[in-house]
């Protein structure tokens, strides 16, 4: 069927080096892309999100790549701090859909 | 999200007690969902509610129920509380009109730690 997958479950970074978080997608017809932050104890914060007519999209120190043709997602988050430490989903929908389809999240540690 | 807000935040219950989760929000949002989250599974869609009028099923509706009692107000509620239904139950809002229409972003808010005995 179809889902949203993660490459990595865990991802352990120095502070100060660059995060990549990655995701793929399997639904061709989603055209709306979201990434959450899940701190703990906390529920998941948006982040960023693009839509499938982008490639790329920035943030504060975050940056959103799609690569539709092999249905992959990523999240890049520039000089890692500590408070970047969290569980990090990645999440579709499409037009024809009500609801997102959420990733199962990728840990992100951030070692001092 | 402090303009999402969900009460209790834990709560701890017996096999077969009635209990209820409430969610308010302060957004002006139109749509209201309620996710649980497992650890392994991630977030699972239960009821989402697109106005007062609309209440629509999710993945995994049986054995819970749902009330919106105002644009503000989305009720969860556990006819019959079971063991498996000990999860984190998280409550979210989103506006289509903020994205056209076809597309929304979804607002969580801090979720409900829920333990049945």
């Amino acid at each position: 069927g179809e889902s949203v997958g993660l490459h990595l479950p865990t991802l352990s970074v120095q502070e100060g080096d660059n995060s990549i978080i990655n995701c793929a997608y399997s639904n061709s017809a989603s055209d709306y892309f979201i990434w959450y932050k899940q701190e703990s104890g906390k529920g998941p914060q948006f982040i960023i999100d693009i839509r499938s007519n982008m490639d790329k999209r920035q943030g504060q120190r975050v940056t959103v790549l799609l690569n539709k043709t092999v249905k992959h997602l990523s999240l890049q988050i520039a000089a890692t701090q500590p408070g970047d430490s969290a569980v990090y989903f990645c999440a579709e929908n499409n037009w024809s859909n009500y609801k997102l389809t959420f990733g199962k999240g990728t840990l992100l540690t951030v070692n001092p | 999200d402090a303009d999402v807000t969900q009460t209790p935040r834990n709560r701890i219950t017996k096999t077969g007690k009635r209990i209820m989760l409430e969610c308010s929000q302060t957004k002006g949002h139109d749509r209201m969902y309620w996710y649980r989250q497992d650890p392994g599974l991630g977030l699972r869609l239960i009821y989402y509610s697109f106005d007062v009028k609309d209440i629509n099923k999710g993945e995994i509706s049986d054995g819970y129920s749902v009330s919106r009692q105002a644009q503000a107000k989305f009720s969860l509620s556990l006819e019959s509380a079971i063991p498996n239904q000990t999860a984190l139950y998280f409550c979210a809002t989103s506006d289509h009109r903020l994205a056209g229409g076809s597309t929304d972003t979804q607002y969580f808010g801090p979720g409900t730690r829920l333990t049945v005995l």
